[in-house]
């Protein structure tokens, strides 16, 4: 169980295009979503975190005009960069927990590969 | 605010020989710890967790990890390490008894343990 997905695995794309990056817990009810972003042989750094129905949180120094997130069901939530550009390319890996008790899991999908051009 | 500083940034061992991975953290507040484990072009596994209780924590896959408060560690521990072993692993911590969306991960800045045969 706690299957988390996220489409596209992988997209290239010209500079100033906009992408979308979906996110999917599979079996279980995601309250809240967190966006992470890992630059090659470093941390994952927390963007944003969101839940169903409410706007997301972001982390301090995240362009929230860039960052397009929305989660709105509690089973998906999307991340849109707009107008990418190459400095924007990056693994970006989501994850999802349900509940609000006072710890509950994160379970993490397994990362899209962006590469702008 | 919370840190975690993950000691090596790479450790290099042979197979069936035990490894340590060491993971310190900076809090002013009760914290939970947890490592996570990566592997190439993958998202994050869940190894194990301290959350509260006994300081020795045993997770999957044959690893446990001590939770330290004295000296703020809660290094990652194999008697016996395999190839398979070979990935990135995060040390992350969170404040204790947060929910819902304050529920928030600090990552290490990972280890990339390589085990040779």
């Amino acid at each position: 169980g706690a299957v988390v997905s996220q489409h596209p695995s992988r997209v290239i794309c010209k500079s100033g295009t906009s992408v979308k990056i979906e996110c999917r817990s599979l079996d279980f009810q995601a309250t809240t979503m967190f966006w992470y972003r890992q630059f090659p042989k470093q941390s994952l750094m927390l963007m944003a975190t969101s839940n169903e129905g409410s706007k997301a949180t972001y982390e301090q120094g995240v362009e929230k005009d860039k960052f397009l997130i929305n989660h709105a069901s509690l089973t998906l939530s999307t991340l849109t960069v707009t107008s990418a550009h190459p400095e924007d390319s990056s693994f970006y890996i989501c994850s999802a927990s349900s509940g609000r008790r006072s710890y509950n899991e994160q379970f993490f999908g397994p990362g899209t590969r962006l590469t702008v051009l | 605010a919370q840190s975690v500083t993950q000691l090596d940034s790479q450790v290099p061992v042979f197979e069936e020989a035990p490894v340590e991975l060491r993971c310190n953290y900076s809090s002013s507040v009760s914290v939970y710890l947890f490592w996570y484990v990566q592997y190439p072009n993958q998202g994050l596994q869940l190894l194990l967790k301290y959350l509260s209780g006994s300081t020795l924590v045993k997770g999957i896959n044959g690893f446990e990890a001590e939770f330290n408060k004295s000296q703020t560690s809660f290094h990652l521990r194999k008697p016996s390490v395999h190839i398979s072993d070979t990935a990135e692993y995060f040390c992350a911590v969170s404040k204790s008894g947060s929910g819902g969306s304050n529920y928030k991960l600090t990552f290490g800045k990972g280890t990339l343990l390589t085990v040779n045969p």
